[in-house]
């Protein structure tokens, strides 16, 4: 079964910028998985940052981009804020159609 | 405005049957696959699977295939979750969202619908 990776947690201060990305736990990540990314903060729904690698959802600020970097989805942050600090889980686009979610990073901000 | 309105919570017993809704606006209802996720309570998204409103085909995770029913009734612009026999294992919130492997649609998300199963 197809395991999409995402690192369980990141720190990042505030101002910085950070990296997370998503992997596949058996071969490479390109464009094809139309690879998306979603923030979740405590009981909150998830709100769609970035979705077919590099499209920013509307509204989203500039400071969130979406790419490939090697064989693995990224969603770089830059001038990390206090309120960045949620969960960021990434989905994968299958050619079976089915889709599969990563297991999600905490970024804490301090 | 595109939206996706859920259905509220519901608290039931296990071995009863149950169907969640969601209802799209501000959209040509038949244009987006609906997809299903679960999340349990303090874990991550997982997805269950996705319908085409304009004919109910559907898509299933291997891990609720035969577990769940997804439908839907364009003529209400509503998708729907069914369960014929809920366990306490089912305790969950569950989200439709408008997941697409496309660059031209947005990825919308209903609410959330709070599903309990205790006895």
């Amino acid at each position: 079964q197809t395991v999409v990776t995402q690192e369980p947690s990141f720190s990042v201060s505030p101002g910085g910028t950070v990296t997370l990305t998503c992997g596949l736990s058996s071969g490479s990540v390109s464009t094809s998985y139309f690879p998306s990314w979603y923030q979740q903060t405590p009981g909150q729904a998830p709100r769609t940052l970035i979705y077919s690698t590099n499209t920013r959802s509307s509204g989203v600020p500039d400071r969130f981009s979406g790419s490939i970097l090697g064989n693995k989805a990224a969603l770089t942050i830059t001038g990390a804020q206090a309120d960045d600090e949620s969960d960021y889980y990434c989905v994968l686009f299958m050619g079976s159609g089915t889709v599969v979610f990563g297991g999600g990073t905490k970024l804490t901000v301090l | 405005e595109v939206q996706l309105v859920q259905s509220g919570a519901e608290v039931k017993k296990p071995g009863e049957s149950l169907r969640i809704s969601c209802k799209g606006s501000g959209y040509i209802f038949t244009s987006y696959w609906i997809n299903w996720v679960r999340q349990m309570p303090g874990k991550g998204l997982e997805w269950m699977g996705k319908i085409d409103p304009s004919d109910s085909y559907t898509d299933y995770s291997p891990s609720f295939q035969g577990h769940v029913t997804i439908s839907a009734d364009k003529s209400v612009s509503t998708a729907y979750l069914q369960w014929s026999s809920l366990k306490a294992s089912d305790t969950a919130i569950y989200y439709c969202a408008t997941l697409s492997a496309t660059v031209t649609v947005p990825h919308y998300w209903g609410q959330g619908t709070l599903v309990t199963v205790s006895s």
